[in-house]
């Protein structure tokens, strides 16, 4: 079975500095990775995902996220926050190779950002 | 083009009255997810289409849940006889074919408030 760990329900930051959001799975087969954002009143948005290749992943609005197998973590970075990224974030992981049930997603509880001047 | 839409958005059921749910997904998009969002936790599965075909029903929490989609495109979920634990907020996804890298798009959910 698989499963999301995101550390931290609520994290602050301040307008400019670093965002670190944490996130650490557990799959028993090699895995992809979502980083999805939701606003209020929305539905989630897909910020970047991991399939294979380069373990570093670009996304939107500036953020980045690096898969890293042997810590089995996929944290998410954004090196200058703005106001308009307070959201909350969900991590989420997807196995590979499913057959029949399509690719359903497990999530995190999320993280909900909160950026202040 | 137009996302995935859903409605209603908002609900107030009795406790014990049935609701249905509806998802319009992107135009041509083979695989239709459902989840459910309680207040304060993530999404989590509850049913999964490919085409008409309902392929996966493991996250449904009861009988008394219901999908369908009938012609493979929209999709109903049904819920009898609510009961206060069925308040969250119901998500629809929906995703080009069944591959396992692909994205899902999300609707802006239904929020269902069950008194």
């Amino acid at each position: 079975a698989q499963s999301v760990t995101q550390l931290g329900s609520h994290v602050s930051v301040s307008e400019g500095a670093l965002v670190l959001l944490r996130c650490n799975y557990s799959s028993s087969v090699p895995p992809y990775l979502f980083w999805y954002v939701q606003y209020p009143n929305q539905g989630l948005q897909l910020l970047l995902k991991y399939t294979t290749g380069a373990t570093l992943v670009k996304g939107i609005n500036g953020f980045e996220a690096e898969f890293k197998k042997s810590e089995t973590s996929f944290h998410l970075t954004k090196p200058s926050a703005h106001m308009s990224d307070a959201a909350e974030y969900f991590c989420a992981v997807s196995e590979m190779g499913l057959t029949g049930g399509g690719n359903k997603l497990t999530f995190g509880t999320g993280t909900q950002l909160k950026v202040e001047l | 083009g137009a996302g995935v839409s859903q409605s209603p958005r908002y609900k107030v059921a009795k406790r014990g009255q049935d609701v249905a749910l509806r998802c319009d997904p992107i135009s041509g998009h083979v695989s239709l997810f459902w989840y459910q969002q309680a207040l304060g936790q993530g999404p989590e599965f509850l049913t999964y289409f490919q085409n008409e075909a309902q392929l996966d029903k493991s996250g449904l929490p009861s009988d008394r849940f219901f999908a369908e989609r009938p012609e493979g495109s929209v999709s109903t979920l049904k819920i009898q006889r609510t009961q206060q634990e069925d308040s969250a907020v119901y998500l629809c996804a929906s995703s080009p074919d069944r591959g396992s890298y692909n994205e899902q798009f999300f609707g802006p959910g239904t929020r269902l408030t069950v008194l």
